[in-house]
């Protein structure tokens, strides 16, 4: 199946700091998604993103399908942005190991 | 986007029983899968939740241990049966949604964290 691979792996900020998050995938995908996971557990769905860039509000996203990575900007970071952050390939996810991100005040 | 539900949120088990989660969606969706999420780790698909025939099951995943339901096109169950401490997990339901605007979309219940003793 389709490696994905995220980096890095743990990131910590002060709150009102940017940060890039990024998605390596091994082959040519038609899906590809990016999912916020809280310190509850609950898994938010951020942007469906196979190719383009989309933003919403403080997030944005890229994915650059001809080269096979996918990029999570977070602009002026808030402590609400801790958990970890996945991406995900494929029609039945198959999810990277992760990035987790912790805001400190 | 679509509503799941999922029950029970939580649960401490004993060795050797079987747990039958429910998950419930407000919409009729495509495709209903389960996930395993083992204490930090990523998500691993255990199954495809079919409507009306058998789940399909990913490598190292069987029936036995995984049995699975899907009656009609919003609600599923997956069954943890015989178990053991490795199988102390949060435990996802999760639905695809097929839009023009947004592809296929795939929503996540809240998960059911299981704990066995």
């Amino acid at each position: 199946g389709i490696q994905v691979e995220q980096s890095p792996p743990d990131l910590i900020l002060q709150e009102g700091a940017n940060s890039t998050l990024r998605c390596n995938f091994s082959d040519s995908v038609n899906n590809l998604q990016w999912f916020h996971q809280n310190p509850w557990g609950q898994l938010i769905n951020l942007f469906y993103i196979p190719s383009g860039t989309k933003q919403n509000g403080r997030l944005s996203a890229t994915t650059v399908a001809t080269e096979r990575y996918s990029l999570l900007y977070i602009s002026s970071s808030q402590t609400t942005d801790s958990g970890v952050y996945f991406c995900a390939t494929g029609w039945a996810l198959n999810f990277g190991k992760g990035t987790s991100l912790l805001v400190t005040p | 986007s679509a509503v799941i539900s999922q029950k029970p949120s939580r649960d401490i088990c004993q060795r050797g029983t079987s747990l039958t989660i429910q998950c419930q969606v407000d919409s009729q969706v495509t495709m209903m899968f389960w996930y395993r999420q083992q204490p930090g780790q990523s998500l691993t698909l255990i199954a495809t939740a079919n409507q009306g025939s058998e789940a399909t099951y990913e490598s190292g995943f069987v029936i036995d241990k995984f049995p699975i339901s899907r009656p009609n096109l919003t609600f599923s169950t997956l069954t943890v049966s015989n178990m053991s401490p490795e199988d102390s997990s949060i435990y996802l339901c999760s639905a695809a949604k097929t839009r023009r605007s947004s592809g296929n979309t795939i929503y996540f219940g809240e998960g059911s964290w299981l704990t066995v003793v």
